[in-house]
């Protein structure tokens, strides 16, 4: 398996400019996680969603982000309009429910600059 | 509600030195545990996991053991190497594979 892909790998912006980051997860995998990682905050969980279906969005800075899953294969975080203090990497990671206590597994990340 | 806590870094060795991360937890109910390696420009790896009390993980020459009386799950490896420089996030899980992360400890391993 390829693993959790993520696209694109690096993407810088001007503030106001609307972001779309996608995710696909490991094949059969039934949950996907969108993460935020800062210097300053650490590694925060922003959404995630079961067989497709948002379960907890509680992590979701505002109302400039949202997240969609419109099949098992594929998911988009989306900031509209972008800001300077969204510039981070953020992660998608998937995992298989019953596996090994619920083991996540990574994708490599999207660097995103907003300038 | 669930949390972890790791020792506060950086942590600087001389390679083949001794390594410990602490990693403590509250959890309610019964939690599987994880330890999660992060090297430059890369995504999380899980190097090790441990779903009930008393056993213990390990993978790459690391170990750690869950001890339930003591809320504990440390990170240990014998003699460490250069190319073990990372951040280690300890983390566990309790239910639906929602993950709590510990914040992070960057270990630098010097020649």
């Amino acid at each position: 398996d390829a693993g959790v892909i993520q696209s694109p790998r690096h993407e810088v912006t001007e503030m106001g400019q609307e972001v779309t980051l996608r995710c696909k997860p490991i094949s059969g995998h039934d949950y996907l996680f969108w993460y935020r990682q800062t210097m300053m905050r650490g590694l925060e969980l922003l959404i995630y969603f079961n067989n497709n279906v948002p379960i907890d969005d509680s992590g979701m800075p505002e109302d400039r982000f949202s997240a969609k899953m419109p099949n098992a294969s594929f998911s988009t975080l989306k900031i509209q309009p972008s800001e300077p203090r969204d510039s981070a990497v953020y992660f998608c990671a998937s995992s298989l429910l019953g596996q090994g206590g619920y083991e996540q597994y990574f994708g490599p990340g999207t660097r995103l600059t907003v300038t | 509600g669930n949390s972890v806590t790791q020792m506060e870094g950086p942590v600087t060795l001389s390679e083949e030195a001794f390594l410990t991360i602490n990693c403590t937890y509250t959890a309610t109910g019964y939690p599987s545990l994880f330890w999660y390696v992060q090297y430059p420009g890369e995504g999380l790896q899980l190097l090790l996991k441990a779903t009930k009390a008393d056993d213990k993980g390990s993978n790459k020459g690391f170990e750690a053991t869950y001890r339930k009386e003591t809320t504990s799950f440390h990170l240990e490896k014998g003699s460490v190497q250069v190319s073990d420089s990372a951040v280690y996030f300890c983390a566990l899980s309790t239910s639906y594979g929602k993950l709590t992360f510990g914040q992070g400890t960057i270990l630098t391993v010097h020649p």
